[in-house]
């Protein structure tokens, strides 16, 4: 089975920094865009960024571009989020979605079980 | 960017009735177009891709049309399981954005 478990959430000052760490099994994530996707609580969905199966695209909301990077290590399976300066508005759960591959539809799918980072002092 | 605008924001209904959300894009998108569910405290699953596909194992009262900017999402005869959000997503360009959601409530 696909999975992704995401770890590295909690709480953090304003203005602090947080590495989101996804770790994915199930399938050959070497061939596969990787994205990260944010809800805040009791709100819709927002696209946050992603990159390409051998990291040379990536693309960012521009809501966090400059202060976010994302990254991947493709012999360890797992998708990294570097957030810095952190802002009371990125307080939401964070969710690393597996995207498309050679052959496959341009779909976000599946998502991780999804993680809370809380931005507050 | 590409704005998504889904409607209605919420509605009510019955098991066993016909709920249609639709979605438009602020732009062409051809077919570039995901139907997502999602149930409290889950994380969304998409149902539909490119418009009129359906997923694997998703059930057959799940139907999707549209291309160009309006789109829309129908289920036939409402189960008791379907009581969720939905949302619409475009993939034709970063940002990648999504609709508001429609959050489907039981009657």
């Amino acid at each position: 089975d696909v999975q992704l478990v995401e770890s590295g959430g909690g709480l953090v000052q304003p203005g602090g920094s947080l590495r989101l760490s996804c770790a994915a099994s199930g399938f050959t994530f070497s061939k596969y865009w990787m994205h990260w996707v944010r809800q805040t609580p009791g709100k819709g969905l927002e696209w946050v960024s992603r990159i390409q199966n051998d990291e040379s695209i990536t693309n960012y909301a521009d809501s966090v571009k400059g202060r976010f990077t994302i990254s991947r290590d493709n012999a360890k399976n797992t998708l990294y989020l570097q957030m810095n300066s952190l802002r009371g508005e990125d307080t939401a759960v964070y969710y690393c979605v597996r995207g498309a591959a050679a052959g496959t539809p341009p779909w976000l799918d599946p998502w991780g079980q999804g993680i809370l980072v809380t931005v507050s002092s | 960017d590409i704005q998504m605008t889904q409607s209605p924001s919420s509605l009510s209904a019955s098991v066993g009735d016909r709920v249609t959300i639709t979605c438009r894009a602020s732009q062409t998108i051809g077919a570039y177009l995901n139907w997502y569910q999602q149930k409290p405290g889950k994380a969304p699953k998409v149902l539909i891709y490119t418009a009129s596909n359906l997923q694997s194992g998703v059930p057959s009262r799940f139907s999707g049309s549209g291309s160009g900017t309006d789109f829309s999402l129908t289920i036939n005869s409402l189960q008791p399981e379907d009581f969720a959000t939905y949302y619409c997503q475009q993939s034709y360009s970063t940002p990648l954005t999504f609709g508001g959601g429609t959050k489907v409530e039981m009657k």
